[in-house]
């Protein structure tokens, strides 16, 4: 099965710092990647899928890229709603797999 | 209201049964595969399987493989996944999810249920 790795676990940042996670399938997943947001105790948010397409009602602060093996979430400026846990999703091939996450943490 | 409604939360012994089951609505039930992911507690997701409710067809993780029967009812838009034998290592919580694309049986998931928790405990 496709294995993936998440970057950080965890990091610590202020409100309206710029945050970069990263995650990396163990064989290329094409653009077939989805990320996800998830507050403790609620259910999962899809971010985005196909890698760097917004899902309904995504804020723009909220980007995603890459493909094949390499992706990147990034938050241009993080709210006080942004700290949770993030974690990605690769769906190209059976079975599906997800990253560890990460967990986004006030500083 | 486009939704997925879970049954509630299960509290089992090892070696039991248990059913959750998933009602769709507010979208057509059977143009979107479902598939089941559960969580345990403080883990990340483990996927479980998927099953395209137009026909029924399902395809099962392997290590679930022999424990775990995906049907549905178009009937009352519903999913259904029975997990059998279980241990206390299925202690999680478990949720059904829709695709994000029509007819794509492999996609992101845009539309969670709330999740039922389903404690196995002696």
């Amino acid at each position: 099965e496709i294995v993936m790795t998440q970057s950080p676990a965890s990091l610590s940042v202020s409100p309206g710092d710029r945050v970069t996670l990263s995650c990396r399938a163990s064989q290329s997943v094409s653009s077939n990647l989805g990320w996800y947001q998830q507050i403790p105790g609620q259910v999962p948010r899809l971010l985005f899928y196909g890698a760097s397409t917004r899902a309904t009602g995504i804020p723009a602060r909220f980007s995603g890229s890459g493909s094949a093996t390499e992706f990147t979430l990034t938050i241009s400026s993080l709210q006080s709603e942004d700290f949770a846990l993030y974690y990605c999703q690769q769906y190209h091939r059976w079975p599906v797999t997800f990253g560890g996450g990460t967990k986004v943490e006030i500083k | 209201q486009v939704q997925l409604e879970q049954s509630g939360a299960e509290v089992k012994k090892p070696g039991a049964s248990v059913t959750v089951s998933c009602k769709a609505s507010g979208y057509t039930f059977t143009d979107y595969h479902i598939h089941w992911v559960r969580q345990a507690p403080g883990q990340g997701f483990e996927w479980m399987g998927i099953i395209h409710p137009n026909g029924g067809s399902t395809s099962y993780a392997q290590r679930f493989q022999g424990r775990v029967t995906m049907t549905r009812d178009t009937s009352t838009s519903t999913v259904y996944m029975e997990l059998s034998s279980l241990r206390s290592d299925d202690t999680a919580k478990y949720y059904c999810a829709r695709v994000v694309i029509p007819a794509a049986g492999y996609d992101a998931f845009d539309l969670w249920g709330q999740g039922t928790m389903v404690s196995v405990t002696s």
